[in-house]
């Protein structure tokens, strides 16, 4: 079945650590993006990518890395300069950047203890 | 500045209750918009894709309706399993996805 997988479903992590989630589509979509949904809020846009090797910044990028080596995976590193790293975030990944119906993961709940 | 507002923030029915949600939007130009349903602790589910005012798309109990500065999902004598969270998002140019914050729609037996 095609589809977009999240890893891990659950992360903690303690303060001043760096983590790494994980996004891998295998639906030969060009297009991913990273969204960040806090308790009661709309998907904030963190980074997304068209095409391989290439990404941009999103609205909330300040405190997160990412890399698009493959196109099947975009790993979003959350880094120690993120000040309020808690939150849902989920992977999304569309045809292209020009059809941009976007198909989603089932997300990973990060929790800094 | 792109803006997506969703009303009501939640809304309550008892089954069979048809109503609607609103989706306003204050866009550059519009290139698309998105509805999307969101159960609790998962990833949102893609509903329909609007491309310009005056369509209109259906799946089931829900309709979703365009015009120049809203759209409308209208859902029509609704079922528990209709209980959701439903995201209205809007695309313009730059391939980005500018989300509203939801409508809690609970549908109650």
């Amino acid at each position: 079945d095609g589809g977009i997988t999240q890893s891990p479903k659950y992360l903690f992590r303690k303060e001043g650590q760096n983590v790494t989630l994980s996004c891998e589509q295998n639906l030969n979509h060009d297009a991913m993006y990273w969204y960040r949904q806090d308790p009661g809020q709309g998907l904030r846009l963190i980074y997304y990518s068209q095409i391989v090797n290439d990404f941009q910044k999103g609205d909330i990028a300040e405190g997160y890395s990412v890399s698009r080596e493959k196109k099947e995976s975009f790993p979003l590193t959350v880094t120690s300069a993120q000040k309020n790293p808690t939150a849902f975030y989920l992977c999304a990944s569309s045809i292209s950047g020009y059809y941009n119906e976007q198909f989603f993961g089932p997300g990973t709940r990060l929790t800094v203890l | 500045e792109d803006q997506v507002t969703q009303s009501p923030e939640a809304l309550r029915l008892q089954e069979g209750e048809s109503s609607s949600l609103n989706c306003s939007y204050t866009v550059s130009g519009l290139r698309g918009l998105f509805w999307y349903r969101q159960d609790p602790g998962k990833g949102p589910e893609f509903l329909f894709t609007l491309y310009s005012a005056g369509e209109e798309k259906e799946k089931e109990r829900l309709k979703a309706t365009l015009t120049k500065k809203e759209s409308f999902l209208h859902i029509t004598a609704p079922k528990p399993e209709d209980s959701a969270t439903y995201l209205c998002a809007v695309e313009t140019s730059g391939s980005r996805l500018t989300f509203g914050e939801g409508t809690q729609l609970t549908v109650n037996p």
